[in-house]
């Protein structure tokens, strides 16, 4: 069974600071994705991870890849109170027809 | 575009009591899922489908039954509702496979089972 392990679960920094958030596994993924997702919604996809060693940047966010495909971190800067949600990794699983999510970060960032 | 549409947004069921949440999504997808979602649990995948008259069971399926008659709707029904099913159902469709392909989730659905 692929399972994704996220890390840390709960996260309240204050704004400015910053953080990374992981997701790990012991099995391989074709491709990772993350999603935020706030209260009383819907996930929204941020980015997707394809290449091993990959890093994607959007604004004070970066995402990477694990260069054996097994884990990713996402990692943000001089963080917001509009940063504040769950993040969410999901991971294409053996079947291709089902991706295989994280339980999630929720992260707080307090003004 | 209104994307992924879910109703109802809430709803307390009896034990016993059966109900269908409704989705319809309006681009033209052709994969459609069912997702639950428990407190610190993520997303677990009920049912999906690969196209119009195209179902299969996904991670937890036992209580639930789907349909897929046009590539637009994918009801989920509960039949004999029970406390364990009190959650949050999210629907959500993709252009193609998951790999690499984004999903777009509906608003949820709110369900209590008492």
């Amino acid at each position: 069974t692929q399972l994704l392990e996220q890390s840390p679960q709960f996260l309240s920094i204050q704004e400015g600071e910053n953080l990374t958030v992981y997701c790990n596994s012991s099995s391989v993924f074709s491709s990772l994705q993350w999603y935020r997702q706030e209260p009383g919604e819907g996930p929204v996809l941020l980015v997707t991870v394809v290449t091993g060693g990959e890093v994607k940047k959007l604004k004070r966010l970066t995402f990477q890849f694990g260069d054996a495909r097994k884990d990713s971190s996402l990692h943000i800067t001089a963080a917001q109170p509009g940063d504040t949600g769950l993040y969410l990794c999901a991971g294409v699983g053996d079947s291709n027809y089902q991706l295989i999510w994280g339980a999630g970060t929720k992260l707080i960032i307090k003004p | 575009n209104a994307g992924v549409t879910q109703t109802p947004k809430f709803r307390i069921l009896k034990i016993g009591q059966s109900m269908t949440l409704q989705c319809t999504q309006d681009m033209n997808h052709n994969y459609m899922y069912w997702y639950r979602q428990d407190p610190g649990m993520g997303l677990k995948l009920i049912y999906y489908s690969v196209g119009a008259g195209i179902t299969d069971k996904g991670e937890v399926p036992n209580g639930y039954n789907v349909s897929r008659s046009t590539t637009e709707d994918f009801p989920l029904r509960l039949e004999l509702a029970a406390p364990s099913q009190t959650s949050v159902y999210f629907c959500a469709s993709s252009y193609s496979r998951p790999g690499g392909n984004e999903q777009f989730f509906g608003p949820g659905t709110r369900l209590t089972v008492l």
